[in-house]
């Protein structure tokens, strides 16, 4: 149990367009969902928090507008890099906090989708 | 403010010996959880391990073992008679224990078994 996917798992795209990053969890009830950037050969950081039905909370220093979330049901939130540039390839991060009463409180995290902007 | 320190930026050692990840933390609530996620090269976290800051038992699975002393805010990881598969990088995270329980890792900590 406890498996988030992300799709797709890599893309590459022209500077200036848009890209949108799905993240689904697959065999529980998410009403918390996490979005990550991970620069090579570095940590992880939180860029937002995203609760089902509500509007997602950024972390400092995060553009709401350029990183647009939507947590539109308990399976499924999505990342819309708009205008992408190359200073925004990285590694993007997903990860669903499971709330059940057979698993451990924690979050599970999606397998990462490699965005390259040219 | 929470914040995670892995001095251990790269760690290398031969096949079966012992390694062990140090993780220090601060924070300032008396409630949190602890962590260690693995990141092999397929770039998927998975999860080790999670320890609220009322739970000082080490615990021990299989190979794994994780020292919690809350008097040196740390929280080690050892892998005893490593294998190649343990090749990987290995983050240490803490996370508030009410409210949205976001994670703050810290830098990691890139293993290397050499066979």
């Amino acid at each position: 149990g406890a498996v988030v996917s992300q799709h797709p798992s890599w893309v590459i795209c022209k500077s200036g367009t848009s890209v949108k990053i799905e993240c689904r969890s697959l065999d529980f009830q998410a009403t918390t969902m996490f979005w990550y950037r991970q620069f090579p050969k570095q940590s992880l950081m939180l860029m937002a928090t995203s609760n089902e039905g509500s509007k997602a909370t950024y972390e400092q220093g995060v553009e709401k507008d350029k990183f647009l979330i939507n947590h539109a049901s308990l399976t499924l939130s999505t990342l819309t890099v708009t205008s992408a540039h190359p200073e925004d390839s990285s590694f993007y991060i997903c990860s669903a906090r499971v709330r059940a009463t057979t698993l451990t409180d924690t979050q599970y995290f999606g397998p990462g989708t490699r965005l390259t902007v040219l | 403010a929470q914040k995670v320190t892995q001095a251990q930026t790269e760690i290398s050692v031969v096949e079966k010996e012992d390694v062990t990840l140090d993780c220090v933390y601060e924070t300032r609530d008396t409630t949190y959880y602890l962590f260690w996620y693995k990141q092999p090269p397929s770039g998927e976290l998975v999860f080790l391990i999670r320890r609220n800051s009322f739970d000082e038992q080490n615990e021990i699975s299989g190979r794994y073992s994780w020292n919690f002393q809350k008097s040196t805010s740390s929280f080690n990881f050892t892998i005893t008679a490593s294998q190649v598969v343990d090749s990987a990088v290995y983050f240490c995270a803490l996370s508030e224990a009410f409210g949205n329980e976001k994670l703050t890792f810290g830098t990691g900590t890139r293993l290397t078994i050499i066979p």
